[in-house]
Parts: C-alpha cells; sequence; structure tokens
C-alpha cells in the first residue's frame, strides 16, 4: 500500500512555455501533499506544502506566482511551471501524507527546459 | 529548528564489507528519524525510521539503525555490502507531531567495488 505516482516521469519543454507536474496517491487518501525539488547531486529541498482545498504554503525563496500548486482533490495534486526557463531544469518529487503523517514518495518526474 | 548532518558525501566499500553511513541531528523536540534510498533518477524509498521505542530498528534490504539520544546520532550499518546496494541515502528528522516537514540531509552516495 502507499503508493504515490506521478506524471509524466520524463518531460521537455521550450522556455516560455508553462508544464504541468501531476501527483496521485493510489490508494489512501492524502490531505497533505509536499513538492521537492532536487538538483543534480544535492538534497531534496522543499518548494511547497499543500493541503486539500487550501491554498499552498510556500517556502522562503520560492516563487508562488511562476510554481502554481494546486490540490483539488484527497489523491490529486499538481504543480504547474509557469514561463519556464533552462533554470527551471531540475528533479521535482511530490509526496503525500495521510492520517499517519508519514511521507509517501513518488518516483519523481525529470524536467528539462531547452 | 531541526537540521541533519550526513559525514562524508561518498561512501566507498567493497563488496561483503560492513557499511556504515552516518547521521546526526539536532531537533528541540524528540525527534521522528528515517532513512532513504534513492536510485538514479528515481524517488526515494524509505529504508527504515525511527519513532519510538526500541532503539535498533531493522529496516528492508538488511540495513538497520541506532538511535542513540545522547549522541544525537542516528547511523545506519548494513553487516555485508552488496553491489546492488550502490545508491544515494538520505538521512532525515522531523517532529514527532502532526504534518511537520521533512528535512533532509545532504545525502552519501554508496559505492560499492567488486
Amino acid at each position: 500500500g502507499a503508493v504515490v505516482s506521478q506524471h509524466p516521469s520524463w518531460v521537455i519543454c521550450k522556455s516560455g512555455t508553462s508544464v504541468k507536474i501531476e501527483c496521485r496517491s493510489l490508494d489512501f487518501q492524502a490531505t497533505t501533499m509536499f513538492w521537492y525539488r532536487q538538483f543534480p547531486k544535492q538534497s531534496l529541498m522543499l518548494m511547497a506544502t499543500s493541503n486539500e482545498g487550501s491554498k499552498a504554503t510556500y517556502e522562503q525563496g520560492v516563487e508562488k506566482d511562476k510554481f502554481l500548486i494546486n490540490h483539488a482533490s484527497l489523491t490529486l495534486s499538481t504543480l504547474t511551471v509557469t514561463s519556464a526557463h533552462p533554470e527551471d531544469s531540475s528533479f521535482y518529487i511530490c509526496s503525500a501524507a495521510g492520517v499517519s503523517y508519514e511521507q509517501y514518495f513518488g518516483p519523481g518526474t525529470r524536467l528539462t527546459v531547452t | 529548528a531541526q537540521s541533519v548532518t550526513q559525514l562524508g558525501s561518498h561512501v566507498s566499500v567493497s563488496e561483503g564489507a560492513l557499511v556504515l553511513l552516518r547521521c546526526n541531528y539536532s531537533s528541540s523536540v524528540p525527534p521522528y528519524l528515517f532513512w532513504y534510498v534513492q536510485y538514479p533518477n528515481q524517488g526515494l524509498q524509505l529504508l527504515l525510521k525511527y519513532t519510538t521505542g526500541a532503539t535498533l530498528v531493522k529496516g528492508i534490504n538488511g540495513f538497520e539503525a541506532e538511535f542513540k539520544k545522547s549522541e544525537t546520532s542516528f547511523h545506519l550499518t548494513k553487516p555485508s555490502a552488496h553491489m546492488s546496494d550502490a545508491a544515494e541515502y538520505f538521512c532525515a528528522v522531523r517532529e514527532n507531531s502532526g504534518y511537520s516537514t521533512l528535512t533532509f540531509g545532504k545525502g552519501t552516495m554508496l559505492l560499492v567495488s567488486p
């Protein structure tokens, strides 16, 4: 149990376009979802925390107008990178937590902006 | 505030040798402690966790870790390394209350040579 999926696993987009990444909890209800960013050979950096039906809470230094997070249901959260630029290229990982508070991680999405 | 320090960005062992990955934490409240493994281009997989109770925690793939409050440590060990253990390992801490965030260490890359 406690499976989290992400889609797509890999995406290439052109500079200036927007890209949406989905995070789904497949077999449990996730009241809270987390979005992380990971640069090559570095640790995970928390970007934002979202509770179902509420606005996301962004970490300091993360542009909320650039990284739009929606958590419309108990099984789905989306991260939209708006007007993407090459410096947004990274590995994005989501996690989901239910009543146990424990975070279960998705497999990640590799974003490349050309 | 909480923090995690992982000593050594890279650890190299021979196949069959003891694996020791070091993790020290700081937390103002009793912590929950985690070890995760990440294979290239994949998400995080939970190896083991300490919440309460027994301080020696056994996880998957033969790994174990011991919570030592007096040393504020949670080192990860495995008696005999396998080639398949080569991966990035992250230690993480969070407060033992609700949806508090995970704080990750910078990670240790485990290299296993034949």
